[in-house]
């Protein structure tokens, strides 16, 4: 079945400064791969997404990219700020149409 | 608004009882979802349902039943709880296949 791998585990940031949260996936067939954030004690929600036929998404700090050839997708978060800390997590869509998702990144943004 | 519903928020049992976890969602959404979570080990896929006629199960399915009473309703069932199932369980919807996932505000069970 789908396996998603998600890397740091933990990123501790200066505010302001950039971060990188990375994803690789096992099934080829997966064609639609959503990052959700949760902050602490609250439900994981969907802050990007990016489907098979885009290379690239960006909405104002945040972006995604993808990867089909590597299997690998990525966030980034620019200016980050204290309000960015949370977890982190990435999922692909799989061929079946569930959504499987990686551990999880603990995120720290320092004032 | 819509939105994703589970009941109980928090519930404390003891090993070999039998429990139901309850989700409701009045989004209309065909698909439903029980995922859990535990520290280090993000959100893990236990049963998935794409209609009312269709279960299927997911990456750690073992130990754990459902039923889908309707397309708004989606139990899950731990039929003899252990303490390793001690964790927060999540029953999430979504309208088909490549579409957003939302997510109730979760079930914190605590098996002793």
């Amino acid at each position: 079945g789908e396996n998603v791998e998600q890397h740091p585990s933990t990123l501790s940031v200066q505010e302001g400064d950039s971060a990188v949260i990375k994803c690789t996936y096992s099934d080829s067939a997966s064609n639609y791969f959503p990052w959700y954030k949760q902050e602490l004690g609250k439900r994981p929600q969907l802050i990007i997404d990016i489907r098979s036929n885009v290379g690239e998404k960006k909405d104002q700090r945040i972006a995604v990219t993808l990867n089909k050839t590597a299997k690998h997708f990525s966030l980034h978060i620019t200016e980050t700020q204290p309000e960015d800390s949370a977890v982190y997590f990435c999922a692909a869509g799989g061929s079946q149409g569930n959504l499987i998702f990686g551990k999880g990144t603990k995120l720290s943004v320092k004032p | 608004d819509a939105d994703v519903t589970q009941t109980p928020r928090n519930r404390i049992t003891k090993t070999g009882k039998r429990i139901m976890l309850e989700c409701s969602q009045t989004k209309g959404h065909d698909r439903m979802y029980w995922y859990r979570q535990d520290p280090g080990l993000g959100l893990q896929l236990i049963y998935y349902s794409f209609d009312v006629k269709d279960i299927n199960k997911g990456e750690i399915s073992d130990g754990y039943s459902v039923s889908r009473q309707a397309q708004a309703k989606f139990s899950l069932s731990l039929e003899s709880a252990i303490p390793n199932q001690t964790a927060l369980y999540f029953c999430a919807t979504s309208a088909r296949a490549g579409t957003e996932a939302f997510f109730g505000q979760g079930t914190r069970l605590t098996v002793v």
